[in-house]
């Protein structure tokens, strides 16, 4: 049962432009919400993050957006960059309880 | 700046030998998790500690994987005996007592 769901398995965006990955999750007791970012060879670098309280988080050219509604995040990088391609995952986690449940992971690729 | 260190990096091994891994956290870092990260997917956790306590192994697969971190700080996880299906990389991550949780560049394990 994959709580946490990332549908597009890759993007492809041109360099200045704007990328958008997107999360679904399925548990509404999740109200922590985390994106992280993973190089080949190396560990997840987390970069931003957002609690169900807001709707909104922004890190420079980071945005993350949060509609509890629709059990939906996105996280949007504006201008996109080169350095930016990269696998994307996103994560969940409630409460009392620190155990992230991660998606399946995004690859961007940021066209020259 | 502080990082997880793991190693090694790379293990090929045959299958029905051990293995072990081995983490050390950033210091101060009382949470510690390892875990598993097949390609194409999202890691997955195989065991939280809490100092030197288990807080959750659920997911650890317990007739052949074992884990330690016997004086709250560095960790061994052991595979023993090693399967085809534990092909994998192996993560480890510490948090301050946060959601925020800290990775290291990972184990590539090869069982052959």
């Amino acid at each position: 049962d994959q709580q946490v769901k990332q549908n597009s398995p890759s993007l492809s965006v041109q360099e200045g432009r704007i990328s958008i990955l997107n999360c679904d999750y399925t548990n509404s007791m999740f109200d922590y919400f985390l994106w992280y970012k993973k190089y080949p060879a190396e560990g997840p670098t987390f970069l931003i993050s957002i609690s169900s309280i807001k709707d909104k988080n922004e890190d420079g050219r980071f945005t993350v957006f949060l509609n509890k509604s629709a059990k939906h995040l996105s996280l949007h990088i504006v201008p996109s960059q080169p350095g930016d391609s990269a696998v994307y995952f996103c994560a969940a986690s409630f409460f009392g309880n620190e155990k992230l449940t991660f998606g399946t992971g995004t690859r961007l690729t940021i066209i020259p | 700046e502080a990082e997880v260190a793991q190693s090694p990096r790379y293990k090929i091994t045959e299958k029905s030998q051990a293995v072990a891994f081995w983490c050390d956290p950033i210091s101060g870092h009382a949470t510690l998790y390892w875990y598993r990260q097949i390609l194409g997917q999202g890691p997955e956790l195989l065991v939280q500690f809490q100092d030197e306590s288990v807080v959750d192994d659920s997911q650890l697969p317990k007739d052949r994987f074992s884990a330690e971190r016997l004086k709250g700080v560095d960790s061994t996880l052991k595979i023993q005996p090693a399967e085809l299906g534990d092909s994998a990389m192996y993560l480890c991550a510490s948090s301050p007592e946060s959601y925020e949780q800290y990775f290291g560049p990972g184990t590539r394990l090869t069982v052959t």
